[in-house]
């Protein structure tokens, strides 16, 4: 079945540093990718999203890579800050509607 | 406007009761997901509901797990006779059909089973 991987589960880094998330997904028929902030005790938001038909998307301090003939894809966080600090998730599905998968997270903490 | 809204926030129920989450989705939204959040962990999907087309169930754990969308706006989730394993916070989220696939989250029902 349908399949994504998240690696670190836990990764700290230090004010300033930059964060990186990586995910794998086993379904070549996927063309979108969310990734979701869940900070402690609140529910998932969506940061940011690409689709297949491009490599590489930017918001301000994230950015997201995609390489759809590995089916990897990964989360850029440059100067962190401690309000960063959250569990991350990646996810993939289809555009259109369709059931998504998500990624077991990873706690990212940002030391001050 | 409103956001996913769910009830009960918090769920105590004994092992073999059944129990029944609810979940209304932001109006308008035809795509509604429940997933399950064990302590810590990632988000495990169980149920996807599109329009009027059939749910797609692959994500129930058993069958005492079961979900319903009336009207295409509100949807239920039933677990029959809990189990202590149940225990955990279920989430529901809703999106529009097609490109934009954002899912808005609700709050959570937390379930602990006794």
């Amino acid at each position: 079945g349908e399949n994504v991987e998240q690696h670190p589960s836990t990764l700290s880094v230090q004010e300033g540093d930059s964060a990186v998330i990586k995910c794998t997904y086993s379904d070549s028929a996927s063309n979108y990718f969310p990734w979701y902030k869940q900070e402690l005790g609140k529910r998932p938001q969506l940061i940011i999203d690409i689709r297949s038909n491009v490599g590489e998307k930017k918001d301000q301090r994230i950015a997201v890579t995609l390489n759809k003939t590995a089916k990897h894809f990964s989360l850029h966080i440059t100067e962190t800050q401690p309000e960063d600090s959250a569990v991350y998730f990646c996810a993939a599905s289809h555009t259109g509607g369709f059931k998504t998968i998500f990624g077991a997270g990873t706690r990212l903490f940002v030391k001050a | 406007g409103a956001g996913v809204s769910q009830s009960p926030s918090n769920k105590v129920t004994e092992k073999g009761k059944d129990v029944e989450l609810r979940c209304d989705p932001i109006s308008g939204h035809t795509a509604l997901y429940w997933y399950r959040q064990s302590l810590g962990q990632g988000l495990e999907f169980l149920i996807y509901f599109q329009g009027n087309s059939a749910p797609d169930k692959s994500g129930l754990p058993s069958d005492r797990f079961s979900a319903e969308r009336t009207g295409g706006s509100v949807s239920t989730l039933t677990i029959q006779r809990t189990q202590q394993e149940d225990s955990a916070v279920y989430l529901c989220a809703s999106s529009l059909e097609g490109l934009h696939n954002e899912q808005f989250f609700g709050p959570g029902t937390r379930l602990t089973v006794l």
